[in-house]
């Protein structure tokens, strides 16, 4: 699977975007882009996930950009729940049954 | 989806004991995964269980230390053995229920060797 790259921290004021960057600048072309969350102390959370159109859902939005090197996780508008550590991770799927590789991943902390 | 239970929550365990930790899944799978995360890290894979086989162990992990069992497609045990100091972490179990499901993952198990 390819590495990511995300920052370690980032602040977002309650009730604005949260826009969460990612590098994945080895991204092979069967392979996806996941985002999961882990609120502290729960066992992590899915997202949302794309190949290469933007995608949106009731949670966020997904930005892939043309040469598929990088994305961004959108929370519209970020709440204090949203308070976690949002993981981006690369993998062949779906419908591929592997284990997902953590990287560090980025602490997003909602200010209010 | 799946939904996950996974026992126990949380423990203290004496060094040199072991922890049996219980997953079980509200539907059929094929694979379960199981992570350690220690304290202040990410995520990382320790073993993936197929029922009817050995799980496989990552680099790092041997089947002495965490032995799995998977009797069936619903549940899977992983157990810590010889427990150390060390061994504190988040001990989670993993699912993907499905062609184009993404993952689902249990609570977690907060082990403190002390």
């Amino acid at each position: 699977d390819a590495k990511t790259t995300q920052p370690p921290s980032m602040d977002c004021a309650e009730g604005r975007a949260a826009n969460l960057p990612c590098n994945h600048s080895t991204i092979s072309g069967n392979e996806y882009v996941y985002w999961y969350r882990q609120i502290h102390s729960q066992g992590p959370q899915y997202i949302i996930h794309g190949l290469k159109n933007n995608e949106t859902n009731e949670m966020a939005s997904l930005i892939i950009t043309e040469d598929r090197k990088s994305s961004t996780l959108i929370l519209p508008h970020a709440t204090l729940r949203d308070t976690a550590v949002y993981y981006c991770i690369v993998r062949v799927g779906p419908g591929s049954a592997r284990q997902l590789t953590f990287g560090s991943g980025t602490q997003l902390t909602v200010l209010p | 989806s799946a939904v996950i239970s996974q026992k126990p929550s949380r423990d203290i365990c004496q060094r040199g004991t072991s922890l049996t930790i219980q997953c079980q899944v509200d539907s059929q799978v094929t694979m379960m995964f199981w992570y350690r995360q220690q304290p202040g890290q990410s995520l990382t894979l320790i073993a993936t269980a197929n029922q009817g086989s050995e799980a496989t162990y990552e680099s790092g992990f041997v089947i002495d230390k965490f032995p799995i069992s998977r009797p069936n497609l619903t549940f899977s045990t992983l157990t810590v053995s010889n427990m150390s100091p060390e061994d504190s972490s988040i001990y989670l179990c993993s699912v993907v229920p499905g062609r184009n499901t993404e993952a689902f993952f249990g609570q977690g198990t907060r082990l403190t060797v002390v």
